[in-house]
């Protein structure tokens, strides 16, 4: 089946830098990927849309100066969460979808989990 | 806006009971139905789906029937294994699966001999 990695599985940073988390799918080309964040006993909640070669949607109170989202190739798409602060803390999921229809099923990655200290 | 609620766990069973995680919704509309399994260390995989009412999903000894009268989507199987342990997660979404998925918090389930 389709296989979706991220790296790293874990991440401690220090207040006020900036980390970037990478998004791979290892078996196919993925024109759309997604990032969702997921609080401790919370739901997953969609960050943005990531779409290769274009700007990434996101969703309405993400602020997209802090979560910058690159996707360069039908591949790769990172994550980058500047001046982290605590509150970033939390465990980010990429998903990355295996067609063009939104009927094509995403593949998701095992997650990172970041702490900020 | 649109939401899912499912039972909270951890849901604790022994090897060949009955399972039932219970998953209700609120959208506007007929959305489609979701359940993703995630076990420890991997990624959410999707476990079945329905895609309008009375549809009923089922994999792998798991099915859900879509009942928009009550506006629940629960996921039953009728004998459990150790295996099975992981986290299931329901979710909705109007556009088909490969797009914005709205979930709900997951419940966790352990399977004991």
């Amino acid at each position: 089946g389709a296989v979706v990695s991220q790296h790293p599985s874990w991440v401690i940073c220090k207040s006020g830098t900036s980390v970037k988390i990478e998004c791979r799918s290892l078996d196919f080309q993925a024109t759309t990927m997604f990032w969702y964040r997921q609080f401790p006993k919370q739901s997953l909640m969609l960050m943005a849309t990531s779409n290769e070669g274009s700007k990434a949607t996101y969703e309405q109170g993400v602020e997209k100066d802090k979560f910058l989202i690159n996707h360069a190739s039908l591949t790769l798409s990172t994550l980058t969460v500047t001046s982290a602060h605590p509150e970033d803390s939390s465990f980010y999921i990429c998903s990355a979808r295996s067609g063009s229809s939104n009927t094509y099923e995403q593949y998701f990655g095992p997650g990172t989990r970041l702490t900020v200290t | 806006g649109d939401s899912v609620t499912q039972m909270e766990g951890p849901v604790t069973l022994s090897e060949e009971a009955f399972l039932t995680i219970n998953c209700t919704y609120t959208a506007t509309g007929y959305p489609s139905l979701f359940w993703y399994v995630q076990y420890p260390g991997e990624g959410l995989q999707l476990l079945l789906k329905a895609t309008k009412a009375d549809d009923k999903g089922s994999n792998k000894g798991f099915e859900a029937t879509y009942r928009k009268e009550t506006t629940s989507f629960h996921l039953e199987k009728g004998s459990v294994q150790v295996s099975d342990s992981a986290v299931y997660f329901c979710a909705l979404s109007f556009t088909g699966g490969g797009n914005k998925l709205t979930f709900g918090t997951g419940t966790q389930l352990k399977v004991e001999l």
